[in-house]
C-alpha cells in the first residue's frame, strides 16, 4: 500500500518568516494530495489540496507544490503568524478524492513571536 | 449545522471489556472512515465504508470491527480491547467519489488499562 513520509517532525520559525514542510509518497498511482491542520485539542481540518494534473496551487499565504516525477509534494506558508502554530499532516490517495487517504506522521509547527 | 458526532469523547476501560464508539454524520455523505492518531505515527486508517453495507479494512484493522447499516452511522467496535488500542480515534466522512474534503469528528480518547 501507499506510504507517506513527512519531514521535519518539528519546525520552529520566527513570526513573519516562511515555513516549508515536505512529503514523499511511494505509490505512483496517487493522484490527490491534501494538507490538514490540527490545532491543539482540535480535529484535523483541510487547508489546501492539489491534484496530480496540477503542479502548484496557492491560497493566500499557503501554497502547495507537487513533483510527480520525484513523488514529492510540499506545503509552503509565508509570513507566518502565531495562529499558524499547529500540527500539519500531508496525505495521499489513489482515488482522486478524500477516500482511502494515507497520512504522513505530522509536523509540529511553532511560530515564535 | 453540518457535523460528524462521536461518542463517547473520553473513555477509560479495562482489558477485554467490549466497547463501541459511535459515529454519526448529518451531511448525507457516502464515505465514512475511522482513523487512530498516535504520537509520531500520524493518522492511520482502521476501516472505511464506501456506502451502506460496504466496508473494507484500512491499514490497521486488527482488533476492530465496524458496521454500516445506515448511511449516517458508522460505529467502531472493540470486541476485546487491549492496552495497545489506547489512542485518539477520529471518525470522518466525505461526500463522494470526487470530493476532496474529509470532515472529522471531534475525536474519542480511549484508554485501555
Amino acid at each position: 500500500g501507499e506510504n507517506v513520509e513527512q519531514h521535519p517532525s518539528t519546525l520552529s520559525v520566527q513570526e513573519g518568516d516562511s515555513a516549508v514542510i515536505k512529503c514523499t509518497y511511494s505509490d505512483s498511482a496517487s493522484n490527490y494530495f491534501p494538507w490538514y491542520k490540527q490545532e491543539l485539542g482540535k480535529r484535523p481540518q483541510l487547508i489546501i489540496d492539489i491534484r496530480s494534473n496540477v503542479g502548484e496551487k496557492k491560497d493566500q499565504r499557503i501554497a502547495v507544490t507537487l513533483n510527480k516525477t520525484a513523488k514529492h509534494f510540499s506545503l509552503h506558508i509565508t509570513e507566518t503568524q502565531p495562529e499558524d502554530s499547529a500540527v500539519y499532516f500531508c496525505a495521499a490517495s489513489t482515488q482522486g478524492s478524500a477516500r482511502q487517504l494515507t497520512f504522513g506522521s505530522g509536523t509540529q509547527l511553532t511560530v515564535l513571536p | 449545522e453540518a457535523q460528524v458526532t462521536q461518542n463517547p469523547r473520553y473513555l477509560i476501560t479495562v482489558t477485554g471489556k467490549k466497547l463501541t464508539v459511535t459515529c454519526s454524520q448529518n451531511m448525507n455523505h457516502e464515505y465514512m472512515s475511522w482513523y487512530r492518531q498516535d504520537p509520531g505515527l500520524g493518522l492511520r486508517q482502521i476501516y472505511y465504508s464506501m456506502n451502506v453495507e460496504v466496508t473494507d479494512k484500512g491499514d490497521v484493522p486488527e482488533g476492530y470491527k465496524v458496521s454500516r447499516k445506515e448511511k449516517r452511522n458508522f460505529p467502531l467496535i472493540l470486541e476485546s480491547p487491549s492496552p495497545n488500542q489506547t489512542s485518539l480515534y477520529f471518525c470522518a466522512s466525505s461526500l463522494g467519489s470526487s470530493a476532496g474534503e474529509l470532515f472529522f469528528g471531534e475525536g474519542s480518547r480511549l484508554t485501555v488499562l
